[in-house]
């Protein structure tokens, strides 16, 4: 069964300091990955995948992860964070069946 | 604009009752998702749907069932609620058979059951 952690249940950054939310996976094949994001009180929105195509992967609103198969790790990066991206964000993979198994989730707060 | 929505977006139902989630999407995709969020196990899958009279059973499958009938709606019923079903409920649909394809979200239903 495949299946991702998250590290860090809430991650705390100053306004233009790095953002960095951590994301591990098992998977006994090639995973396919995905970011996702979610402002309060609304759905997910697709941030970003990995696909096997490149290791590093650009998404939206300037965030990037990059995909270590040594490390087993898809880990979120934004160079310098914005008020605006406070919001929980969440690490998924996909199955067979085309669902996504989440990860627990990071909740990022920006602060002034 | 093509679009996913969930119906009631808020709800407070009494133990044993019997509630459906709706849930119309306008993308004409082939499959639908229904899951549940909870602090600290993220969002888990109860059911999907691949299409047309196609329903399968997710992770957390016991105490719920859909039905799919057309592509656009996937309603999910709660048999009779219970206090453990408290939680936010979410929708989602892709459009292809590929793993790598792009869910897409509703906004979610808030369910409270006292």
């Amino acid at each position: 069964a495949q299946s991702v952690t998250q590290l860090g249940s809430h991650v705390s950054v100053s306004e233009g300091a790095l953002v960095l939310l951590r994301c591990n996976y098992s998977s006994s094949v090639p995973p396919y990955l995905f970011w996702y994001v979610q402002y309060p009180n609304q759905g997910l929105q697709l941030l970003l995948k990995y696909t096997s195509a490149a290791t590093l992967v650009k998404g939206i609103n300037g965030f990037e992860a990059e995909f270590k198969k040594s490390e087993t790790s898809f880990h979120l990066t934004k160079p310098s964070a914005h008020m605006s991206d406070a919001a929980e964000y969440f690490c998924a993979v996909a199955g067979s069946a085309r669902q996504l198994t989440f990860g627990s989730g990071t909740q990022l707060t920006v602060l002034p | 604009d093509a679009e996913i929505t969930q119906s009631p977006r808020h709800k407070i139902t009494e133990t044993g009752r019997q509630v459906t989630l709706a849930c119309h999407q306008t993308w004409n995709h082939n499959n639908m998702f229904w899951y549940r969020q909870d602090l600290g196990h993220g969002l888990r899958l109860i059911h999907y749907s691949y299409g047309v009279q196609d329903t399968n059973k997710g992770e957390v499958s016991d105490g719920y069932s859909v039905s799919r009938s057309n592509t656009e709606d996937l309603p999910l019923t709660l048999e009779s609620a219970a206090s453990s079903q408290t939680s936010v409920y979410f929708c989602a649909s892709s459009e292809s058979r590929v793993q790598d394809t792009e869910a897409f979200f509703g906004q979610g239903t808030r369910l409270t059951v006292v």
